[in-house]
C-alpha cells in the first residue's frame, strides 16, 4: 500500500528558482529518503534523513522531518532545467528494510 | 560505486510466452534485492524481496507462481514473468542492499521496459 504522499503532484518552475516538495507517510519510521527518477529510468538516491534527524543538507538540497506532522519537505535552491524529473519520497515501515514510496512530484525546470 | 545493471533494458514478447529480466550488482554483493514494478505516471510498487540462496517473499496481490524469482548469488537475481499477458506490460525495477552494511540506502537499476503484445 502506497506510505507516502507527495504534493504537488506536479510543479513547473523556472530555472534558478527554488522547488519545494512535500511528503506525508503514515506510520512511524526509522528514516526517509528521497530519490530522483528521470522519464523513463531508474531511480538515483538523493538522501536519507533518519527520524531523530530534523533537517539535513547534501548540495543543493535540503530536507526536513518533521515525525509530530509525519511530514517531510524537499527543497532544491537555485534550480537548474537538468533537475527537471520525477521526486519521490520513501519511507521504511517501522524499520523494514522494505521501502514504501510516496507517488511522486513530477519537477519540471524550464530553462 | 554501488551500480546496479538489469538486462534486458527493453523487450517485446508475445502473449503466452515468458520473459527472464536480470539484475546484477556490479560492484558489490548484495545481501537482499528487490523487485518494484511501476506502470506510467505511478509510483514504484513493491513485488517481492528475494535473499541470496532462500525464497523470495512476495508481497500481498503479487502472484508467485506468475512472477518467478531466483537469487542465485549475493551479485545476481533474475525475475521471471510467465505466461505473460498484456495487462503485465510494465516497467520493472530492481534495487539492491550492499552486503556487511547497516545502510538503509538501495541502489536500483536503471529499470526493464516489458510490452507484451
Amino acid at each position: 500500500s502506497q506510505q507516502g504522499e507527495e504534493d504537488p503532484q506536479a510543479l513547473s518552475i523556472q530555472e534558478g528558482e527554488n522547488a519545494t516538495m512535500n511528503c506525508s507517510y503514515k506510520t512511524s519510521i526509522n528514516n526517509l529518503q528521497w530519490y530522483r527518477q528521470n522519464s523513463g529510468r531508474g531511480l538515483v538516491h538523493l538522501i536519507l534523513i533518519r527520524s531523530n534527524e530534523r533537517e539535513k543538507h547534501s548540495g543543493r538540497l535540503r530536507v526536513t522531518l518533521d515525525t509530530s506532522k509525519k511530514s517531510s519537505s524537499l527543497l532544491i535552491t537555485a534550480s537548474r532545467a537538468a533537475d527537471t524529473a520525477s521526486y519521490f519520497c520513501a519511507t521504511d515501515r517501522g524499520g523494514s528494510e522494505k521501502l514504501v514510496f510516496g507517488k511522486g512530484t513530477k519537477l519540471t525546470v524550464n530553462p | 560505486g554501488a551500480v546496479v545493471s538489469q538486462h534486458p533494458s527493453w523487450v517485446i514478447c508475445k502473449s503466452g510466452t515468458s520473459v527472464k529480466i536480470e539484475c546484477r550488482s556490479l560492484d558489490f554483493q548484495a545481501t537482499t534485492m528487490f523487485w518494484y514494478r511501476q506502470f506510467p505516471k505511478q509510483s514504484l510498487m513493491l513485488m517481492a524481496t528475494s535473499n541470496e540462496g532462500s525464497k523470495a517473499t512476495y508481497e500481498q496481490g503479487v502472484e508467485k507462481d506468475k512472477f518467478l524469482i531466483n537469487h542465485a548469488s549475493l551479485t545476481l537475481s533474475t525475475l521471471t514473468v510467465t505466461s505473460a499477458h498484456p495487462e503485465d506490460s510494465s516497467f520493472y525495477i530492481c534495487s539492491a542492499r550492499m552486503f556487511g552494511t547497516a545502510s538503509y540506502e538501495q541502489y536500483f537499476g536503471p529499470g526493464t521496459r516489458l510490452t507484451v503484445t
